[in-house]
């Protein structure tokens, strides 16, 4: 099983302000890899795939990079609806796995 | 449009049976792999399992395998989850999702989603 640990746990962001978060796969997942943004209360909601590419209607401040072990998903400048949690998941190899999220508040 | 709609809160104690359910519509319910994905109270994603409803291909979670059912009825474009036996522990959102695209076997980004179940299990 390909274990995902996301970095860091909690990240405290102005509004404005470029967020930075991390996730990295135990094995190479190739670029197998999406993430998510889940609000509370609600239902996951995709944002990228295949590692940097944008699901429809996802705005261009959210992307996505890297490969293999070692994965990024940047956004460029929070706006007030981007506060939530994020997750990452590997498609690479069964089972399918997800990090643990990185919760993203206001700082 | 992609709509998955899934069965309302369930409370049940603990031995009880239950069975869950996710409707599709939108697309050719046959042609896409459906998965169930649990989310404990306060916690994170989990993947339980996935089928392809076309022949009912299934894979499971190791660690779940054996402890839940997933299946589908492609007359009515309904995948389903069930336990024959709660457990406190099974607490938890469970949501349904498919696959943005249907590649790679299964192996794929959830594109779309239910709004989820809410299953409480307390004696």
């Amino acid at each position: 099983e390909i274990v995902m640990t996301q970095s860091p746990a909690t990240l405290s962001v102005s509004p404005g302000e470029r967020a930075t978060l991390s996730c990295r796969a135990s094995q190479s997942a190739s670029s197998n890899l999406a993430w998510y943004q889940q609000k509370p209360g609600q239902a996951p909601r995709l944002l990228i795939y295949t590692a940097s590419t944008r699901a429809t209607g996802i705005p261009a401040r959210f992307s996505g990079s890297g490969s293999g072990t070692e994965f990024t998903l940047t956004i460029s400048s929070l706006q007030s609806e981007d506060f939530a949690v994020y997750y990452c998941q590997q498609y690479n190899n069964w089972p399918l796995t997800f990090g643990g999220g990185t919760k993203v508040e206001i700082k | 449009e992609v709509q998955l709609v899934q069965s309302g809160a369930e409370v049940k104690k603990p031995g009880e049976s239950l069975k869950i359910s996710c409707q599709a519509s939108g697309y050719r319910f046959t042609t896409f792999w459906i998965a169930w994905l649990r989310q404990m109270p306060g916690k994170g994603l989990e993947w339980m399992g996935i089928i392809y409803p076309d022949d009912s291909d299934t894979k499971y979670s190791p660690s779940l395998q054996g402890q839940v059912t997933i299946s589908a009825d492609k007359s009515l474009g309904t995948a389903y989850l069930q336990w024959s036996s709660l457990k406190a522990s099974d607490t938890a959102i469970y949501y349904c999702a498919r696959l943005i695209y249907n590649l790679n076997g299964g192996k794929m980004a959830f594109g779309y989603w239910g709004q989820g179940t809410l299953v409480t299990v307390s004696s």
